[in-house]
């Protein structure tokens, strides 16, 4: 039963196009994240929210917007996509932002841009 | 800014014996320190997490950090093929709520 719940679980979009990843948690965590995962590349951190105010953004592009309407949703805009945007994207959270918590995973979003 | 690598990039042991996984880091400053597997179907799921210089097990899955030579590693105690996945190594420091990821370790657990 997951706790962390990304919509959809495959998504094709074509290049210039616009798409908005959704992500619900149902753990009372306070703190949000979304991280990428490219072919051939680690997964890489993007945004953290604590609160439902953003902490940290380490997306150089103006592209990718999160937006967090309730506490347990962060989900995640891209605009003018791009086929190097290609990637799976994985929502995540914590109880807290501090680093000595575990962070549980969404399943992740499959985005293909043709 | 913190660099992670792991080695070795792909591993096949045979179900029982000992897998062994390594991961290395840049900034000796980092305090956290977990290790994820991430299977296809079932996304990530965190495994064991680690503070400090020694030893952290968390049933079949031991940790061992050791900060003065930027490395923590991970072994697998009676592996079956149902450990078969991509193993990954996080670190962060504390207050940042921001993990740095190694690329992975595919892991084949021979029957």
């Amino acid at each position: 039963d997951p706790k962390i719940i990304q919509k959809p679980k495959y998504l094709v979009a074509v290049t210039g196009s616009e798409k908005i990843l959704i992500c619900e948690q149902y753990l009372g965590h306070n703190a949000m994240y979304w991280y990428r995962q490219s072919a051939k590349k680690p997964l890489e951190f993007m945004f953290s929210y604590s609160y439902q105010k953003l902490m940290d953004n380490q997306t150089a592009s103006s592209r990718f917007q999160p937006q967090s309407s309730k506490k347990n949703h962060l989900d995640l805009q891209i605009t003018a996509l791009k086929p190097d945007d290609s990637a799976t994207y994985f929502c995540a959270s914590s109880q807290s932002r501090t680093g000595d918590e575990r962070l549980f995973f969404g399943h992740g979003t499959k985005l293909s841009v043709l | 800014q913190q660099k992670v690598q792991q080695s070795p990039e792909s591993l096949t042991v045979s179900e029982g014996a000992m897998a062994s996984l390594n991961c290395t880091f840049s900034d000796g400053t980092s305090n956290n320190f977990r290790w994820y597997r991430q299977h296809s179907a079932k996304g990530l799921e965190v495994l064991v997490s680690i503070f400090s210089d020694g030893e952290k097990e968390e049933g079949r899955f031991t940790a061992h950090l050791n900060r003065a030579n930027l490395h923590v590693s991970l072994h697998i105690r009676e592996p079956q093929p149902s450990d078969s996945a991509v193993y990954l190594c996080a670190v962060s420091n504390y207050n940042q709520g921001k993990l740095i990821f190694g690329q992975g370790t595919k892991l084949s657990i021979k029957p």
